[in-house]
């Protein structure tokens, strides 16, 4: 049984870059036909798909945050990573990490999910 | 600013069907397969209906999906207390090459 477990600072400052990382137990960032995704949440409002990993290596990202995100993986730890880069309070939000399924690079959903982990953007 | 619209609210007594939209475009709901998912307060989404209308092991039946068209629905039966919460559609859009999640909707048991 998979399960995801985020990590990372709680408080980043703004231009600062939020770094965040998900460890995968019971599944394999590096094998199988996965996508391993970033979610993310801003208090009291909806869903934002923020990108994905394949177990490539090729990840695909939201346009809207194309030029800010970065999304890597270290198979030796069985872990992938987020890195959003110049952040501003609009980045405030609850960030989920989900395993995902698709086909040819398109994603068809996540199946399992993180616990989430809160990111405040303040000074 | 989502392309997958929702209605903000829906609403019912226990034991009386819902039914949630989902309104989309050729490139998302009419092309790609619609998850639907389920967000208890202060809960991760939890994946309620995939591909084809089908469901996780531990989703009860009364929880069933349709598609026609460019449109999407969730439909719940037998409304229960617990099924209070927040509903997200979802599908690829082939356009922005990007998943695309719906507006959300809140549902109350009254």
């Amino acid at each position: 049984q998979v399960q995801l477990q985020e990590s990372g600072p709680g408080l980043v400052k703004p231009s600062e870059t939020l770094s965040l990382t998900c460890t995968v137990a019971g599944g394999s960032v590096s094998s199988g036909s996965d996508y391993w995704n970033w979610v993310r949440q801003p208090p009291g409002k909806g869903l934002e798909w923020i990108g994905y990993i394949y177990t490539s290596g090729s990840t695909k990202y939201n346009s809207s945050l194309k030029s800010r995100v970065t999304i890597s993986k270290d198979t030796s730890k069985n872990q992938f990573s987020l890195k959003l880069s110049s952040v501003t309070a609009a980045d405030t939000a609850e960030y989920y990490c989900a395993r995902g399924g698709g086909y040819s690079y398109v994603l068809y959903g996540m199946d399992v999910w993180g616990q989430g982990t809160t990111v405040t953007v303040s000074s | 600013q989502s392309v997958l619209t929702q209605p903000p609210s829906a609403s019912g007594a226990p034991g009386q069907r819902v039914t949630i939209s989902c309104s989309g475009s050729n490139s998302n709901v009419g092309n790609n397969f619609v998850y639907w998912y389920q967000q208890l307060p202060g809960t991760a989404p939890k994946l309620l209906i995939y591909r084809r209308n089908q469901r996780p092991s531990g989703v009860p039946d009364r929880f069933s999906g349709s598609k026609s068209g460019t449109s999407a629905s969730l439909a719940i039966s037998g409304l229960r207390s617990e099924d209070e919460a927040d509903y997200y559609c979802a599908a690829w859009d082939d356009s922005l090459s990007g998943y695309v999640f719906g507006t959300g909707t809140r549902v109350a048991v009254l």
